[in-house]
């Protein structure tokens, strides 16, 4: 069973714009979430991340949005740049339980198109 | 540099011949992590670490062990590799057990024959 979900495989937006990437995920003991994206031949690299006890989180020109109702976020890249083609991994962690997995999602490709 | 280091980067190996894939990391972090990574299945959790002498099983435990008897080191061991472990493998690290995002090394790619 999937906990943490991604479900586009890819996306392609035109560079200036901005990208928008979601995840849903189904364990509501889950209290902190990730973005992490991923270049080929290198391990995934922390982009931001969000407490159960936020709404929003801002770093730059990404952003985290937390919707807690619908178990959904979001990441926001504005204005998007051809470097930032990647794959990007959403994740969750605090499954209660005395569990302190990190659980991945399935990845979206994200292109930038210059 | 802060990092998590993983050697082999590559490996190929044939089935049932043990191995063992290192991992260390200088950071002075309490948890570590292994992960493969499938086409279509994302990241998915091997085994972690809270501390030294403290593992537990993730969600594809089967077939691997870990061991943590420093802070700094987490090997992963292939006892008797199969085919299907034939992946691309991830170590990682965080500061705190909770509420810490985690540090990627940059993979090991293991196949199988």
């Amino acid at each position: 069973d999937q906990q943490v979900k991604q479900n586009s495989p890819s996306l392609s937006v035109q560079e200036g714009r901005i990208s928008i990437l979601n995840c849903d995920y189904t364990n509501s003991m889950f209290d902190y979430f990730l973005w992490y994206k991923k270049y080929p031949a290198e391990g995934p690299t922390f982009l931001i991340s969000i407490s159960s006890i936020k709404d929003k989180n801002e770093d730059g020109r990404f952003t985290v949005f937390l919707n807690k109702s619908a178990k959904h976020l979001s990441l926001h890249i504005v204005p998007s740049q051809p470097g930032d083609s990647a794959v990007y991994f959403c994740a969750a962690s605090g499954g209660g339980s005395g569990t302190y997995k990190y659980i991945f999602g399935t990845g979206t490709r994200l292109k930038v198109l210059a | 540099e802060a990092q998590v280091t993983q050697n082999p980067r590559y490996l190929i190996t044939v089935t049932g011949k043990k191995l063992t894939v290192t991992c260390s990391q200088n950071m002075n972090h309490e948890y570590m992590s292994w992960y493969r990574q499938d086409p279509g299945l994302g990241l998915r959790q091997i085994y972690y670490s809270m501390n030294v002498e403290v593992t537990d099983k993730g969600d594809v435990p089967e077939g691997y062990k870990v061991s943590r008897k420093e802070k700094r080191n987490f090997p992963l061991i292939l006892e008797s590799p199969s085919p299907n472990q034939t992946s691309l493998y991830f170590c990682a690290s965080s500061l705190r057990v909770q509420d810490s995002p985690l540090h990627f090394g940059n993979g090991t790619r293991l196949t199988v024959t």
